[in-house]
């Protein structure tokens, strides 16, 4: 059974930062593009960034409001998938997810930015 | 960038009625690289429809995707009590990937 399940998520004040984690299992990552999407209390989906496979470059891309301040990165070899997050402000609040191939997303891991 | 913009904000049905929910993309849609989620409150996204018209494994035959280029629908032929949810449609055949505002589809 595929799983994701993400970690690291917490209160942290604006300007400081944290760093979120999805494990996988059921699935080896090293095939897969692996992307992260947010959600801000009561709003909608919002794509955050996306991780293309080594095989495919490994390359990364972000939406413009992180651009700059977030990085998303791989572990193959621990089957694990992070989220880097720098500069944060009140805006990042929210439920962040990590998805594979469209279909498979973890639970969520909540984000509180506050002073 | 894409925009997607969905119509109507709120569906207000009864069960066993019709659903049909729009996309429209601001610019044309790479390969109909177009997906439809259902999401219950508190609960991660479900994929429904990817590729436009393909269901995904273990969604009823009742979700039917259509559409191309810069317009899509979503229809659900008669809404069943747990069909009741906010619906999103995305495109991630160009960068960055981009969802919609989402429609909610409410008990009448």
């Amino acid at each position: 059974e595929v799983q994701l399940v993400e970690s690291g998520g917490g209160l942290v004040k604006p300007g400081g930062s944290l760093r979120l984690s999805c494990a996988a299992s059921g699935f080896t990552i090293s095939n897969a593009w692996l992307t992260w999407v947010r959600q801000a209390p009561g709003k909608g989906l919002e794509w955050v960034g996306r991780i293309k496979r080594i095989s495919d470059g490994g390359t990364t891309d972000y939406a413009a409001p992180v651009k700059g301040r977030f990085i998303i990165s791989r572990d193959d070899a621990e089957n694990t998938l992070y989220l880097q997050m720098n500069s944060l402000t009140n805006e990042d609040t929210g439920v962040y997810y990590c998805t594979e191939s469209l279909a498979y997303w973890g639970q969520g891991s909540l984000v509180t930015v506050s002073s | 960038e894409f925009v997607l913009t969905q119509s109507p904000g709120t569906l207000s049905l009864s069960p066993g009625e019709r659903a049909t929910l729009s996309c429209r993309a601001s610019q044309s849609v790479t390969s109909s690289s177009l997906a439809w989620y259902q999401q219950k409150p508190g609960q991660a996204p479900r994929l429904l429809i990817y590729g436009a018209s393909s269901r995904a494994t273990g969604i009823p035959d009742r979700f039917s995707g259509s559409g191309s280029g810069t317009d899509f629908t979503l229809t659900i032929s008669r809404l069943e009590p747990e069909d009741f949810a906010v619906y999103y449609c995305q495109q991630y055949g160009s960068s960055p990937w981009t969802f919609g505002q989402g429609t909610k589809v409410e008990i009448k």
